[in-house]
Parts: structure tokens; C-alpha cells; sequence
């Protein structure tokens, strides 16, 4: 079993969607990141967050340390939203270290 | 802005080769990181370091090398480069400064291709 599980792995909608992929974790953490890969390769921060809920733009990620599960939301989402999106657990206290969930692939068709 | 950059976008060498992969960061981070990521099994850690002249093995350290010679540059190396080495690279780096979380900052990859 993975440390760190994304749902759903594959996620099709259309535009306009309000789009929700989730990442739960069995570590010990200090702080979860949400990162964006386009096709290309290139990987994008787009949170890091170790309590609450942070919002840029459409994008809004939160996170319950309890029930250790993290969302990140989509709202009105847009074709250039198709990307590989990526969670990762920075374990423990002073961790340098990310553990990788396995990405959700999301296409969002016109 | 952080900027990461690699070397090289795309690489392809011959079995037997060394091959070295340059990652460059600009924001004095102490922090730097090498992934590769493959189909069905994500981003995995290969090597990291912490400082200058400091290494620590990630995940997969077999068949690779790395190299600290100044902050802002960090090498990884194959020493005899194999076909199960082909893959897509991914340099990160991170600081330690309070209020950070340590997030890291990715280059945009270099894909290798080993024949």
C-alpha cells in the first residue's frame, strides 16, 4: 500500500466543472503539496500547506490533519486545466524528503 | 521567481555511456534533489543534498552518482549508462528559511532516452 493514494486516478469531465481529486496519507506529516505536470514534463508548485485551506485563483487546496486527507478543488474549470496533478507528503518534523502519490490525470474536454 | 534549469531537454546516449545531468538553481536554496519519473510508478528520489559537498541516497541510488561542488549546482551522474535508465529527470530544490515548508521547486526535466 502506498503512503500517499490519490482518487481518482483518471478524471474526464467538461468545462465549466467544478472538479474535486483527493489525497489521503498514512505518514506523519509536516506540510502536503499539491504540484501541476503539463504534458512536456515540467512540474508547477501549486500549494504547500500544512493546515486549513489555501485558495489562488480557481484553485483551492485543504487539508484535515486528523482524518490525514487532503482536496484540491477546481472551480469553472477550463481545457487548459488538463494536466497530471500531483500530492506529496513532506514527512515528519524538519523533513526534507516528499512522498509522491501517483497523480490524477485530468482532461477537461470543451 | 525560483528558476531551476536543466542542462538539457532531451538527452539520448548509448549504452555504456556516462552521462552527466547539470541542475541549476538561482535563489541560493540549501537544498537540492534528483527525481526520475516513469510511467505507473511517479517521481521517485534518486539522490539529495543538504549542503554543499553533502549527499544522502534517496530511493533508487543504484547506477547513479551526484555531485555538489557549489550551491547553486547539482550534478547526477551515470556512470555506465543503461537501457532501464531511460526515463525523464526531474531537478528540485527547497529551502530550509522559516515559513517555506520546505516546498520545492522543480527544472523542467530532461527526458534521456538510453539505446
Amino acid at each position: 500500500k502506498n503512503e500517499v493514494e490519490q482518487s481518482p486516478q483518471n478524471l474526464t469531465a467538461q468545462e465549466g466543472e467544478f472538479i474535486t481529486i483527493n489525497c489521503s496519507y498514512s505518514v506523519g506529516i509536516s506540510a502536503l503539496h499539491w504540484l501541476q505536470q503539463h504534458p512536456g514534463g515540467g512540474i508547477v508548485s501549486l500549494f504547500m500547506l500544512s493546515s486549513g485551506k489555501k485558495k489562488h485563483g480557481r484553485l483551492i487546496a485543504t487539508i484535515n490533519i486528523q482524518e490525514k486527507h487532503s482536496s484540491l478543488h477546481i472551480t469553472a474549470s477550463h481545457p487548459r486545466d488538463s494536466a497530471v496533478y500531483i500530492c506529496a507528503a513532506l514527512e515528519g518534523q524538519g523533513a526534507q524528503k516528499l512522498v509522491f502519490g501517483q497523480g490524477t490525470r485530468l482532461t477537461i474536454n470543451p | 521567481d525560483v528558476k531551476v534549469t536543466q542542462s538539457s531537454r532531451y538527452l539520448v546516449k548509448r549504452t555504456g555511456e556516462k552521462v552527466f545531468l547539470e541542475c541549476v538553481q538561482d535563489m541560493d536554496h540549501e537544498n537540492m534533489f534528483w527525481y526520475r519519473q516513469d510511467p505507473g510508478l511517479g517521481l521517485r528520489l534518486i539522490y539529495f543534498s543538504y549542503d554543499v559537498k553533502m549527499k544522502e541516497k534517496g530511493d533508487i541510488p543504484e547506477g547513479y552518482s551526484v555531485s555538489r561542488e557549489k550551491k547553486e549546482r547539482f550534478s547526477l551522474i551515470l556512470e555506465s549508462a543503461s537501457t532501464n535508465q531511460t526515463s525523464m529527470y526531474l531537478c528540485a530544490s527547497s529551502t530550509d528559511r522559516t515559513g517555506s515548508y520546505n516546498e520545492q521547486f522543480f527544472g523542467p526535466g530532461t527526458r534521456l532516452t538510453v539505446l
